[in-house]
């Protein structure tokens, strides 16, 4: 099983909402990622999560905030988004860290629409 | 900044048709793999390449990183309408803990 869940599949909020991505897999990874793709471009790294720990952080903007409450789950907390901001995000987990050569498996994403 | 740069950008070829798509940097990688996207959907991984020369096979998708771990290939043999997709190679870095994407190969091909 190399199953990574992403919930919801589909989010429209507005500028002052705040609203919450999940991210869940149950493999045993120990580190779990972000990642923004904009329509057709590929995927950006947005966050690294290893051992439940924030290892990097790609000078992301504070209205993106991550969370690892165990793990198995991984979230992203949004707050003040701007219409630039709509796009597919990405949850990916992998064994260990990535400098391992471990395969990274993505979830099938969260489509966001910022209004 | 690491780049992988990806060619074709785009190709659009008739089923039974063979293909070559690319993968260089002039960076080095610890491992590189190959994804296939659909539209609205998460890339899944096609194979993972870890040794310079390496290469695999999955049915009719030979994958190859190269001598020095800078660049990879994808070939696909008669292609089918179900390989429509974007392809994308991604570099584990040796330095930093990222996985970085190349710049895609939008792939179309018809019946």
């Amino acid at each position: 099983d190399t199953e990574v869940t992403q919930t919801p599949k589909h989010l429209v909020m507005g500028m002052t909402n705040k609203k919450s991505l999940k991210c869940e897999q149950h493999m045993g990874h120990r580190a779990m990622y972000w990642y923004k793709q904009k329509a057709k471009k590929p995927p950006e790294l947005m966050f690294v999560y290893s051992y439940e720990k924030l290892s990097i952080n790609e000078s992301v903007p504070s209205r993106f905030s991550p969370e690892c409450p165990n793990s198995s789950l991984l979230n992203l907390h949004l707050h003040a988004l701007q219409p630039e901001d709509s796009a597919l995000y990405l949850c990916a987990s992998s064994q260990g860290q990535a400098i391992l050569g471990n395969t990274i498996y993505f979830g099938e994403g969260s489509w966001l629409t910022v209004v | 900044t690491q780049l992988l740069e990806q060619s074709p950008q785009f190709l659009s070829i008739q089923e039974g048709e063979n293909l070559t798509v690319y993968c260089n940097s002039s960076s080095v990688f610890s491992s590189l793999q190959w994804y296939r996207q659909e539209p609205g959907e998460g890339p899944v991984l096609l194979v993972t390449v870890v040794t310079g020369g390496e290469v695999k096979k999955l049915k009719r998708l030979t994958f190859q990183f190269g001598d020095a771990r800078k660049d990879s290939s994808l070939h696909i043999t008669a292609a089918q309408p179900g390989d429509t997709g974007l392809y994308l190679c991604a570099g584990l870095s040796y330095n930093t803990d990222k996985l970085i994407f190349g710049t895609g190969t939008r792939l179309q091909v018809f019946p």
